[in-house]
């Protein structure tokens, strides 16, 4: 079936780096455009990131343009977001979504950026 | 940045009711507006796109209407696990951007 699957997510100290996966499996993944999309405790959701299918395009969130990179890799049908210089702020359940329309979801990894 | 303002932020009925929720953005946003419904500890699921389309798999309860600067999403009579929030998000421009959300619950 179509799904996806976040992987990565931990502790992490301020200022530090982490790197979030997202496997797809049951649909081409070379032929959607992805998104990284994320929800603070407690809070509503805040889009994060988005790349095209050929990874030719990519737009960031100004919260974290500079500090996030979106990148993919189709042969391994894997959707990536490397995370530097984390802040407090950025502390989230981290989704991965399919295509311009958000139609399918993972389940979320979380990221807790605490000293 | 389009900035969408959703009302009320609370609402409270009762199973079989009428669900009218509201999604304003702060520039039009061309009809380029969905609709996700999330549960406690679950991902986003998508219900509306492109503010009147049904995404695959969602009952005939849920609907979708506007254009412009407003839209509003309609559950028709409200079956118990209906009850959650909801959030409009915009594709028009980017920065792509969601609205604060309305929690539907149990009155």
């Amino acid at each position: 079936q179509v799904q996806l699957v976040e992987s990565g997510g931990g502790v992490v100290q301020p200022g530090r780096s982490l790197r979030l996966s997202c496997a797809a499996s049951g649909f081409t993944f070379s032929s959607y455009g992805m998104h990284w999309v994320r929800q603070a405790p407690g809070k509503g959701l805040e889009w994060v990131a988005f790349i095209s299918s050929d990874g030719n395009n990519k737009y960031y969130a100004d919260s974290v343009k500079g500090r996030f990179t979106i990148s993919r890799d189709n042969s391994k049908k894997t959707l990536y977001v490397q995370m530097n210089s984390l802040r407090a702020e950025d502390t989230a359940v981290y989704y991965c979504a399919r295509d311009i329309g958000m139609d399918i979801w993972g389940q979320g990894t979380t990221v807790t950026v605490s000293s | 940045e389009i900035v969408l303002t959703q009302s009320p932020a609370t609402l409270s009925l009762s199973p079989g009711e009428r669900a009218t929720l509201s999604c304003r953005a702060s520039q039009s946003v061309s009809s380029y507006l969905a609709w996700y419904q999330q549960k406690p500890g679950q991902a986003p699921r998508l219900l509306i796109y492109d503010a009147s389309n049904r995404a695959t798999g969602i009952p005939a309860r849920f609907s979708g209407s506007g254009s412009g600067t407003d839209y509003t999403l309609t559950i028709s009579s409200l079956e118990p696990e209906d009850f959650a929030v909801y959030y409009c998000q915009q594709r028009s421009n980017w920065p792509l951007t969601f609205g604060p959300g309305t929690k539907v619950d149990i009155k």
